[in-house]
């Protein structure tokens, strides 16, 4: 149980450019998921925090009109890099806190596999 | 606010030998310290985590660690090595016991097994 999905798995794409990606709790339902990013050699840094239904809560330092997060369902939570840049080039990981269940702890993230963005 | 900070991108160590990957906190409150790993391709797995109930946390994989207050200090070791233990470990600090608000990592070390 407590497996976090992430599409696409790395995606390539021009300047100017929009890019969606997508974050999936498969076997359990979360409330919350969050967005990180990690780059070379660094942290992975909280970007957001998302609840199902609502307005995602973004760190400080973080665009909210460039990367918007979206909740609609207890499964599914994307990341859209809107207008992306060469800067925005980075490894993109969300995790999820379960909502409770089988082998699922409502005080634990599951982490997906991570996004890898290159912007050209 | 808090911080980890993990001594060593890369450690290497030789199959059977002991591994000893170094974390250090700093925390203005009692903080929840977390080991995590990631296997390439894969996302972080939980190793382990000090919770306050005890000193010296068992995980999984025969991974363990000690918090010392004193050192602030939140080592990871293992007696032995295997080839599978070779992966990406980050230590992590935060407000909630389980982890599951806010995580602040470290910058991580990636540790080789060699034969």
């Amino acid at each position: 149980g407590a497996v976090v999905s992430q599409h696409p798995s790395w995606v390539i794409c021009k300047s100017g450019t929009s890019v969606k990606i997508e974050c999936r709790s498969l076997d359990f339902q979360a409330t919350t998921m969050f967005w990180y990013r990690q780059f070379p050699k660094q942290s992975l840094m909280l970007m957001a925090t998302s609840n199902e239904g609502s307005k995602a809560t973004y760190e400080q330092g973080v665009e909210k009109d460039k990367f918007l997060i979206n909740h609609a369902s207890l499964t599914l939570s994307t990341l859209t890099v809107t207008s992306a840049h060469p800067e925005d080039s980075s490894f993109y990981i969300c995790s999820a806190r379960g909502g409770g269940g089988k082998e699922v702890r409502t005080d634990t993230q599951y982490f997906g596999p991570g996004t890898r963005l290159t912007v050209l | 606010a808090q911080s980890v900070t993990q001594l060593g991108s890369h450690v290497s160590v030789s199959e059977g030998a002991l591994v000893l990957l170094r974390c250090n906190y700093s925390s203005s409150v009692p903080p929840y310290l977390f080991w995590y790993v990631q296997y390439p391709n894969q996302g972080l797995q939980l190793l382990l985590k000090y919770t306050s109930a005890a000193t010296l946390v068992k995980g999984i994989n025969g991974f363990e660690a000690e918090f010392k207050k004193s050192e602030t200090s939140f080592h990871l070791t293992k007696p032995s090595a295997h080839m599978s233990d070779a992966a990406e470990y980050f230590c992590a600090v935060s407000e909630s016991p389980g982890g599951g608000n806010k995580l602040t990592f470290g910058t991580g070390t990636q540790l080789k097994v060699e034969l």
